[in-house]
């Protein structure tokens, strides 16, 4: 089967660095993602890794190892607007779907 | 104007009543989702369609029906609800010819309630 795992709550400071984890199990591998969802919103995409190494889009970063079925979301000079719910979703080869975790809660304070 | 909407955005029901949500888009995507959402467990894929005479069972399609009436529209059947589907419902689409990273794109959800 397939399953993610990630941490359920990361609480940090405004201007601070934070990273999130997310581990992995599938039965073949595309591509790991990365979901940001507000209370209330919808979950909207932040980034994708296929391939080992790091990606970098302004302020967040993702990482891959899949040696080690092993993503990251690093997120820099935090703002107290990136308060939200953090989703890693990966996508096997069983028909190509999408998987998500359960969500990591980021608790941004000042 | 938004690209996914989903209707009704909110509804409340009773045990064993059938219920329809409906799912359009705008993007021109090939691809549709629906996933449920409860607290602590994430977004949970219930059926999916790669383009409208492809249809696909989730993690969690027991209970659940899906109709693709045509590119733009997907529609999620619950033919007699019961308690335990309360949950956020979310619609989604993405674009097999986007490059491989299977962005997808959220309509705004629908808030079921079951009595």
């Amino acid at each position: 089967g397939q399953s993610l795992e990630q941490p359920s709550e990361v609480t940090a400071v405004e201007g601070a660095i934070v990273q999130i984890n997310c581990t992995y199990q599938t039965s073949g591998f595309y591509g790991l993602s990365w979901y940001q969802q507000h209370d209330g919103g919808a979950p909207t995409f932040l980034s994708y890794n296929a391939l080992d190494g790091l990606e970098e889009t302004g302020r967040f970063s993702s990482f891959l190892s899949r040696s080690d079925s092993y993503g990251y979301l690093l997120l820099q000079e935090l703002q107290m607007k990136d308060s939200a719910s953090y989703f890693c979703a990966v996508r096997g080869t069983g028909g190509f779907k999408t998987i998500f975790g359960a969500g990591t809660r980021l608790f941004v304070k000042a | 104007d938004a690209d996914v909407t989903q209707t009704p955005r909110n509804r409340i029901t009773k045990t064993g009543k059938r219920i329809m949500l409906e799912c359009s888009q705008t993007k021109g995507h090939d691809r549709m989702y629906w996933y449920r959402q409860d607290p602590g467990l994430g977004l949970r894929l219930i059926y999916y369609s790669f383009d409208v005479k492809d249809i696909n069972k989730g993690e969690i399609s027991d209970g659940y029906s899906v109709s693709r009436q045509a590119q733009a529209k997907f529609s999620l059947s619950l033919e007699s609800a019961i308690p335990n589907q309360t949950a956020l419902y979310f619609c989604a689409t993405s674009d097999s010819t986007s490059g491989g990273n299977n962005e997808q794109f959220f309509g705004p959800g629908t808030r079921l309630t079951v009595l």
